[in-house]
């Protein structure tokens, strides 16, 4: 089985922090996605990354960044936290394909970080 | 970017076939149809997907109409923890973007 996983299920942070949410997934999967989760307004995408040091914007990547320095690692960056920022955060992975769909279409989420900003 | 409408809520009886339905009107021919599930306080779980065919896999049916333009996903025998929220989703991964839009709140009531 997959297995994704996410650093913390719960965080607790001050405005103007600077956040790390690290993920991990274990089966070599190419592709990788940071989405977060609010009531009524669904999953948004907010950064993902196809491979090793590539990453692209999502939906919603203001105030985000992202990191991919190995396969298996895909860190969010929250450069300084703000109150509007807090949410669940939820890292996904999906196998990749050849063109054009790069993917198979199935994510792999983790159990997610609920982040909250004071 | 809401592609897929589905109804907020249903209900159902355990045991019995829950026909969860999904209108996707404006879908191109390229895009799949893709179903995904969240139970409470966990990450969205894969369900199925398909393009033009019926799909069954070991969790669920996929009923796409002929024009594409609506969708049915069949648990054929519901139980208490398929109580959940079921996303529709049309799509193509190319750019990794499927939309997550407000779903389907299902209770499976004993």
């Amino acid at each position: 089985d997959v297995k994704v996983t996410q650093s913390s299920r719960y965080l607790v942070k001050r405005t103007g922090e600077k956040v790390f949410l690290e993920c991990v997934q274990d089966m070599d999967h190419e592709n990788m996605f940071w989405y977060r989760q609010d009531p009524g307004l669904g999953l948004r995408l907010i950064y993902f990354s196809y491979d090793v040091k590539m990453k692209e914007k999502g939906d919603i990547p203001e105030g985000y960044s992202v990191s991919r320095e190995k396969k298996e690692r895909f860190s969010l960056i929250l450069e300084s936290a703000s109150t509007n920022q807090t949410s669940m955060y939820l890292c996904a992975t999906m196998l990749g394909t050849s063109e054009p769909l790069r993917g198979t279409g199935e994510l792999f989420f983790g159990e997610g970080s609920r982040l909250t900003v004071l | 970017d809401a592609k897929t409408t589905q109804p907020p809520s249903m209900d159902c009886a355990e045991g019995r076939a829950a026909n969860l339905p999904c209108n996707h009107s404006t879908i191109s021919g390229n895009e799949y149809v893709y179903w995904y599930r969240q139970i409470h306080s966990q990450g969205p779980q894969y369900i199925i997907h398909g393009l033009k065919n019926n799909e069954t896999n070991e969790m669920a049916s996929l009923i796409i109409t002929e024009d594409r333009k609506s969708s049915t996903l069949i648990l054929p025998h519901a139980t208490l923890r398929d109580t959940a929220v079921y996303y529709c989703i049309v799509g193509v991964t190319t750019l990794g973007r499927l939309y997550f839009g407000r779903g389907t709140q299902l209770t499976v009531w004993p």
